[in-house]
């Protein structure tokens, strides 16, 4: 089956800048997506298509693919930002979701 | 918004059926996904069904697929998860979701 491998922890101090990798082999061919998940709280969606930010996403996150990785940037980091943050693709015959297996930002 | 209900305590074996109801987006035009989230653990993906006018196909993840079916109302704003020979590894938090919407999840606890 298909897999998505993510760093299980990054931890960075507020105000630098924390990168967060997805790798899968299909991903060249496949959009990724990038939610993010506080405690106790449902996923929000972040990052779409690889670089697109949905409305009210600051822009402090952005998003880019470089063959079968793509990377979640969150500059100037927030306490605010603490979560787990996902990636979610699909498998190459786009029957079903795939997703990472999380990463956990902490700000230090 | 989407808006889960239907989530409880059933015994191994059992049946549950989750509802998500929609509301502020045209329903009928989207496909319908359900994540689900054991406790401690990550998102894994359960299903879907597409729309009425592509014939409503559903896919499932291997570990449900043969015990869950999904379905839609379009009338009601509504997809349904159908949760049959429910098991002790089916206990989660249970998401519907468009990808750019999540509802705040139902709880199903499987106990004997």
């Amino acid at each position: 089956s298909y897999e998505l491998t993510q760093t299980p922890s990054v931890a960075v101090s507020p105000g630098q800048t924390a990168r967060i990798t997805c790798s899968g082999d299909s991903l060249p061919k496949q959009y990724a997506h990038w939610y993010q998940q506080r405690p106790g709280q449902a996923p929000i969606l972040v990052i779409y298509k690889d670089t697109e930010r949905p409305s009210g996403i600051p822009a402090r996150f952005s998003g880019s693919s470089s063959g079968t990785t793509v990377t979640l940037t969150i500059s100037e980091v927030q306490a605010e930002d603490e979560a787990v943050y996902y990636c979610q693709s699909s498998d190459p015959s786009h029957s079903y979701w795939v997703f990472g297996g999380g990463t956990e930002l902490t700000v230090l | 918004q989407l808006v889960e209900s239907g989530g409880g305590l059933v015994e191994p074996g059992g049946s549950l059926r989750l509802s998500c109801g929609a509301t502020g987006f045209v329903f009928s035009e989207l496909w319908m996904n359900w994540v689900r989230q054991a406790p401690g653990k990550g998102l894994e993906w359960v299903g879907r069904i597409k729309t009425e006018a592509e014939g409503a196909p559903t896919d499932y993840a291997a570990a449900v697929k043969g015990r869950f079916s999904i379905s839609r109302d379009d009338s009601l704003n509504t997809t349904y998860l159908q949760m049959n020979n429910v098991k002790i590894e089916d206990a989660a938090r249970y998401y519907c979701t468009i990808s750019a919407l999540w509802g705040q999840g139902t709880l199903v606890a499987v106990s004997s």
